[in-house]
């Protein structure tokens, strides 16, 4: 079956460092990887929409600068919070698609930023 | 504001009864229309979908029930067990490609009791 692992599960950062995140697609090929955030207010935010091949997309309020994010293959992606602060806390998620016209997304187990 | 909403934080239904969960939606773009479950500290999973061509699909005791012209879906669960206890997301998808965007709510806590 389809699982993806994420990691690190929790992180404990001082504000103004950053933080970086993994995600490892098993059992399948990830087309394209979703990026969000779900905030201490339980709203799920995406952040950005990576397909292989293709540029990652950012939704408004969500940077390249702040939120780099790396897709060099099928099984792999990374996002980076950069800079953290108060505001960037929260639970972040990875979503993997399968296949560029599949709707399922099939998420990690979630990262969560405390910012100090 | 928010293009996904789900209006009851919590639910609460005892064993056996029906769980019915409630999601309204404003984007008319959307075509593809999803629930998730998830525990705490684990992955959202899905539970069934259905894109806008049908407006009922079943799958055991779960059926979801769309209607596309009052921007509603909703979820029910017949025979809802302890097990069930959990946050259930409801999602919307539009686009395709490498422009698929899936849109969450909030969630609702969904609390089967014995």
């Amino acid at each position: 079956g389809a699982l993806v692992y994420q990691y690190p599960r929790r992180t404990i950062c001082k504000s103004g460092t950053s933080m970086r995140m993994e995600c490892q697609a098993v059992g399948f090929q990830a087309t394209s990887v979703a990026w969000y955030r779900q905030s201490p207010q339980k709203t799920f935010e995406l952040i950005a929409l990576s397909t292989v091949n293709s540029a990652i997309k950012y939704e408004q309020n969500f940077t390249q600068e702040k939120f780099p994010i790396s897709h060099p293959n099928l099984s792999f992606s990374s996002m980076t919070v950069l800079n953290a602060y108060l505001e960037d806390r929260g639970l972040y998620l990875c979503g993997a698609r399968d296949t560029p016209s599949g709707n399922t997304l099939y998420f990690g187990e979630g990262s969560r930023l405390i910012v100090v | 504001g928010q293009q996904v909403k789900q209006s009851s934080p919590s639910l609460t239904v005892q064993e056996g009864g029906i769980s019915i969960l409630n999601c309204d939606y404003e984007n008319d773009m959307f075509d593809y229309f999803a629930w998730y479950k998830k525990y705490p500290d684990n992955s959202p999973t899905l539970l069934i979908s259905v894109r806008s061509n049908v407006d009922k699909r079943e799958d055991g005791r779960l059926t979801v029930f769309l209607n596309k012209s009052g921007k509603h879906f909703s979820l029910h669960i017949t025979a809802s067990q302890p097990e069930d206890t959990a946050v259930y997301l409801c999602a919307a998808g539009e686009g395709g490609g490498s422009n698929y965007k899936l849109t969450f709510g909030k969630g609702t806590l969904l609390t089967v009791t014995p």
